[in-house]
């Protein structure tokens, strides 16, 4: 089967860094996703990782290990708009099925 | 706007009913995903149909069924409702079964609430 652990929340000050860590439990890996829901909202695709290292998108940067079955989301320079869950995701088997964490909701204070 | 459509956006029925969700994915897109999300909860994977095949089933309730017509949209009916189906569904596309992006889009939802 497939499992992800994140932290259920974070909160952190306006232009503070923030990391979200993911582990996962998966039979095949595909690649490992982050994903940024707003409350209401439909979840928008932030930055995905097959490979080892670092990714980098603006202020998101999101890292992955697959010998530690690890990633991590690092949000640069917070804003209050980047408050709001946050999800990690896995492809597992075949590269169909992609399965979510439970989510971080993080709160980014003035 | 991510392209995706779901309809309706909000519905409200009693137990028991069969309600239908309904959802158009991106011009091009043969993949569908099918996400429950229960308040303050994460996105449960139901079921994924490529290019209307059903490719990957996740924990769907037996009153739950899915499909993917040829022209590609996807309907999820729900059967026998129970207050416990109150949730927001989504669905969501890709451009193939295995994206290598492993980017989905997703619809704004239908906000299911069972009285």
């Amino acid at each position: 089967g497939q499992s992800l652990e994140q932290p259920s929340e974070v909160t952190a000050v306006e232009g503070a860094i923030v990391q979200i860590n993911c582990t996962y439990q998966t039979s095949g890996f595909y690649g490992l996703s982050w994903y940024q829901q707003h409350d209401g909202g439909a979840p928008t695709f932030l930055s995905y990782n097959a490979l080892d290292g670092l990714e980098e998108t603006g202020r998101f940067s999101s890292f992955l290990s697959r010998s530690d079955s690890y990633g991590y989301l690092l949000l640069q320079e917070l804003q209050m708009k980047d408050s709001a869950s946050y999800f990690c995701a896995v492809k597992g088997t075949g590269g169909f099925k992609t399965i979510f964490g439970a989510g971080t909701r993080l709160f980014v204070k003035a | 706007d991510s392209g995706v459509t779901q309809t309706p956006k909000h519905l409200i029925t009693a137990t028991g009913q069969r309600v239908t969700l309904r959802c158009s994915p991106r011009s091009g897109d043969l993949s569908v995903y099918w996400y429950q999300q229960s308040l303050d909860q994460g996105l449960q994977f139901l079921i994924q149909y490529y290019n209307g095949e059903e490719r990957a089933k996740g924990n769907i309730l037996e009153r739950f069924s899915a499909q993917q017509f040829p022209d590609l949209h996807s309907e999820l009916n729900l059967s026998s409702l129970e207050l416990g189906d109150s949730a927001l569904y989504f669905c969501a596309s890709s451009e193939a079964g295995n994206a290598n992006t492993g980017e989905l889009f997703f619809g704004e939802g239908s906000r299911l609430t069972v009285l």
